[in-house]
């Protein structure tokens, strides 16, 4: 059984600051995407990375996937109220299936 | 442009009762999924479809049957609820070949008493 595991598993910080949140798994996956859910709803698709050492921008949010594609990182720049959510890395592999990690439950205070 | 739909949006069971949640998608997705999510593990994959008439097992199936009889549709079913199986269930939808992105639906939250 492929696992991945998020820390923190939570975070409350202050608007403006910096935090980085990360997906780590002893198995090697071939994509990994990150998912972003708020309350009350279903998760929404943020990024997805496919190659080892890939970084990717979107806005104040910067993703990088492991060189080993073991692991990947999320870092928001002065964060926002509206970055609050449920943060979710999910890895997939051939096949249909993605393994998801535990999620980093982020609160930003005004 | 709907999406993935999920009926009901709230349910609440006693021990032993039975219930079916459906899930609809406008997408022309080949795949579905099932998940239940619970604090602090994430999303967990029940079952899941690669077509229509085609069912397989996830990571935890045990105490939920599925079908896919319609393309659009995918249903899951409780025959006889549990309290483990209070949960947050989510049903999502892509295309089929390459990596793509899951849709998900708002959730079906059920309670068993």
């Amino acid at each position: 059984t492929q696992l991945l595991e998020q820390s923190p598993q939570f975070l409350s910080i202050q608007e403006g600051e910096n935090l980085t949140v990360y997906c780590n798994s002893s198995s090697v996956f071939s994509s990994l995407q990150w998912y972003r859910q708020e309350p009350g709803e279903g998760p929404v698709l943020l990024v997805t990375v496919v190659t080892g050492g890939e970084v990717k921008k979107l806005k104040r949010l910067t993703f990088q996937f492991g060189d080993a594609r073991k692991d990947s990182s999320l870092h928001i720049t002065a964060a926002q109220p509206g970055d609050t959510g449920l943060y979710l890395c999910a890895g997939g592999n051939a096949g249909n299936m993605l393994t998801f990690g535990g999620g980093t439950r982020l609160m930003v205070k005004p | 442009n709907a999406g993935v739909t999920q009926t009901p949006k709230f349910r609440v069971l006693k021990t032993g009762q039975s219930m079916t949640l459906l899930c609809a998608q406008d997408m022309n997705h080949e795949y579905m999924y099932w998940y239940r999510q619970d604090p602090g593990m994430g999303l967990r994959l029940i079952h899941y479809s690669v077509g229509e008439g085609t069912t397989a097992k996830g990571e935890v199936p045990d105490g939920y049957n599925v079908s896919r009889l319609k393309k659009q549709n995918f249903l899951l079913g409780l025959e006889s609820a549990a309290p483990s199986q209070t949960s947050v269930y989510f049903c999502a939808s892509r295309r089929s070949g390459g990596i793509y992105e899951q849709y998900f639906g708002p959730g079906t939250r059920l309670t068993v008493t």
